[in-house]
């Protein structure tokens, strides 16, 4: 059975980090790409980041590009999303979720971690 | 970037009636990369089709997708209690990815 279980989410202080991480298992880890995807309290989804099954290659969304970092550790089968310089407009619901190649849709997801961004 | 508009915003049907629900895109979508999500309140997302058409695994035979280009929709052609929910399409033809703004569907 796949599973995916995120975890690091909390308060934060705007302009501060947090580090959420997404362990996985049940599917060969680096056959699939991890992506984050986020829900501000409610509204809509967006996706945030990827990494591929090697993690060779990293994608981010314009909104925080150069503040989020994507990384996985094969070892572990977790996928972690470092975040720095936290905005209010950073506070969501942060998902992960599977897809089987990059810019794809997404087959299995986690049941997500909250941020909250305020000081 | 490929804006996905979603209509109607509230859809308020009974049991066993029939739901369509329309994605319109800003821009063509190429191959009908699309998919659709439902979400039910304090769960994540599970995809229902993807490829516009194609119904995933595990989801019922009630649910169908249809449309090219830049107009989707998907149809439940008897809604089960369970149904009711909020529905988003999703397109993958062209980075980034991005998602409609949902559609709700309630109990009348």
């Amino acid at each position: 059975e796949v599973q995916l279980v995120e975890s690091g989410g909390g308060l934060a202080q705007p302009g501060g980090p947090l580090r959420l991480s997404c362990a996985t298992s049940g599917f060969p880890f680096t056959s699939y790409v991890i992506n984050w995807v986020r829900q501000a309290p409610g509204t809509g989804l967006e996706w945030v980041s990827a990494i591929s099954g090697s993690g060779g290659s990293t994608y981010y969304a314009n909104s925080v590009k150069g503040r989020f970092t994507i990384s996985r550790d094969i070892s572990k089968n977790t996928v972690f999303l470092q975040m720095s310089s936290l905005r209010d407009d950073d506070t969501a619901v942060y998902y992960c979720a599977t897809s089987s190649r990059t810019f794809w849709y997404f087959d299995f997801w986690g049941r997500g971690t909250l941020v909250t961004v305020s000081s | 970037e490929i804006v996905l508009s979603q209509s109607p915003g509230t859809l308020s049907l009974s049991p066993g009636e029939r739901a369509t629900l329309s994605c319109r895109a800003s821009q063509s979508v190429s191959s009908n990369s699309l998919a659709w999500y439902q979400q039910k309140p304090g769960q994540a997302p599970r995809l229902i089709i993807y490829d516009a058409s194609n119904v995933a695994t595990g989801s019922p035979e009630r649910f169908s997708g249809s449309g090219s280009g830049t107009d989707f929709t998907l149809t439940i052609s008897r809604l089960e209690p369970e149904d009711f929910a909020v529905y988003y399409c999703q397109q993958y033809s062209r980075s980034p990815l991005t998602f409609g703004g949902g559609t709700r569907v309630e109990i009348k």
